[in-house]
């Protein structure tokens, strides 16, 4: 089924291990976005990308790091695991006309930094 | 402040009844308004567009007042599976030309038999 498809479902870490979550789309489309949902916050916009080779940071982007080298991954990469970012994780992805329609978000990855 | 401010809730309301949510959002340049559903333990889907004159969808209507910064979303016999967090969403181009979408924090909705 075409949609987002994130990897893993599940993670847990210990504190100062790294890892890579997996963002997929196969919509075509050019935006591509990460976000973390934690109780009480709403979710918050960690980085984004408007195309292939072209990055963003949004509202939370300290820990992490993304990549775009092609129009269909956008891989987000935790460089040392805190506690603090221990939350659910979720991918979208728009086309250029998201203003209208909206972004598709994939299923999230839930992750615990222990 | 939050850029974009719901009422947590939760409502409690009984089937068939009406029940309306509002939000107020902070950015006069935000272009793009929705409300999405979010579900226990899932991702969050879209549930309509906002427009400015106002549309509806079924049992569903949504209102926004730009003069205001304010939108609601107004549920009509409200069934079981409504039950849900419905959460505001605005969307402002940035200069890079991205698509930014800031949520608020969530309504929570519980339709009880």
């Amino acid at each position: 089924n075409a949609g987002v498809t994130q990897t893993p479902k599940f993670q847990v870490l210990k504190t100062g291990q790294s890892m890579t979550l997996q963002c997929a789309q196969d919509m075509n489309h050019e935006y591509m976005s990460w976000y973390r949902q934690d109780p009480g916050m709403g979710l918050r916009l960690i980085h984004y990308s408007v195309g292939a080779g072209i990055t963003d940071q949004g509202e939370v982007p300290n820990g992490y790091n993304v990549s775009r080298s092609t129009t269909e991954d956008f891989p987000l990469r935790l460089l040392s695991a805190a506690p603090s970012q221990t939350s659910v994780y979720f991918c979208a992805s728009s086309s250029n006309r998201g203003r209208i329609y909206g972004y598709t978000f994939g299923s999230g990855t839930r992750l615990t930094v222990v | 402040r939050k850029e974009v401010e719901q009422d947590p809730g939760p409502f409690n309301v009984p089937e068939g009844a009406t029940v309306a949510f509002n939000c107020t959002y902070s950015n006069s340049a935000s272009q793009s308004f929705f409300w999405y559903r979010q579900d226990c333990r899932k991702e969050p889907k879209l549930l309509m567009s906002v427009y400015s004159s106002g549309n509806e969808d079924g049992r569903f209507t949504a209102q926004l007042n730009r003069a205001s910064q304010y939108i609601s979303l107004l549920i009509r016999d409200s069934k079981l599976s409504d039950s849900a967090t419905y959460l505001c969403v605005v969307n402002k181009m940035n200069n890079n030309a991205g698509n930014m979408l800031t949520f608020g924090g969530g309504t929570r909705l519980m339709v009880k038999p």
